[in-house]
């Protein structure tokens, strides 16, 4: 069965660099969501998506933004990267935006390392 | 205020044993608890799905329950594997995802 795929697996950028996060969900699912995992900590929620549209924001930085696309892709933009950016980005993707009752799906996730 | 906590935080075992891992959440309303195992540098994997109504519910040698009075579930493995080294976490949804702290396992030789 298809999964969630995330692209690059691995980045590394020098501080106050920009980075870019790609998501791609499950087919036929049309809700999105971005989590920062730093070592030994649980995810962070980020944002959500749902149908294109951002639907829950959460610790997300100002120097962050995200998009879905209208194929329900989605990208995570990173600017002025920080050395406590460097964490795990998983993206996950449920099926109708119901985060109260769907599964999310979670994907392999994105190791940024910054330094 | 919803939170999600589990214990014990870390867990050494050695193969073929059993263990019990357990989660306390306060989390409302509530209408389900699920479980996810994260292997190391991987994204979570649902492993099983409580809802209110259900007691106990088994994925192979995995076997969660759920007391939605007391607000406990726990996640026993049978028999475990070398395989079953990662993290366990348990996530209470409300109109999104309550993380809770994790149990790391180690399996040994």
């Amino acid at each position: 069965a298809a999964g969630v795929i995330q692209s690059p697996r691995h980045l590394i950028k020098e501080k106050r660099e920009t980075a870019t996060l790609k998501c791609y969900p499950i087919p036929r699912h049309d809700t999105v969501y971005w989590y920062q995992q730093g070592p030994g900590q649980d995810p962070q929620f980020l944002i959500s998506f749902y149908e294109k549209m951002q639907s829950d924001k959460g610790s997300i930085p100002d120097r962050f933004s995200a998009q879905q696309f209208s194929d329900y892709h989605s990208e995570l933009n990173m600017s002025s990267l920080e050395l406590g950016d460097s964490a795990l980005y998983f993206c996950a993707s449920s099926p109708a935006g119901l985060a109260g009752t769907d599964t999310q799906y979670f994907g392999p996730g994105t190791r940024l390392t910054v330094l | 205020k919803n939170q999600v906590e589990q214990s014990p935080q870390s867990l050494i075992i050695l193969e073929g044993k059993n263990c019990t891992l357990q989660c306390n959440y306060t989390v409302s309303p509530f209408s389900n608890l699920r479980w996810y195992k994260q292997d190391t540098g991987r994204g979570p994997v649902s492993l099983t799905i409580m809802t209110f109504s259900e007691n106990t519910k088994s994925n192979g040698r995995y076997t969660a329950t759920l007391d939605a009075d007391t607000k406990q579930s726990s996640l026993h493995i049978t028999a475990s594997q070398l395989s079953d080294s990662a993290s366990y976490i348990c996530v209470v949804p409300t109109y999104k995802y309550i993380f809770g702290t994790g149990t790391r396992l180690k399996v040994l030789a």
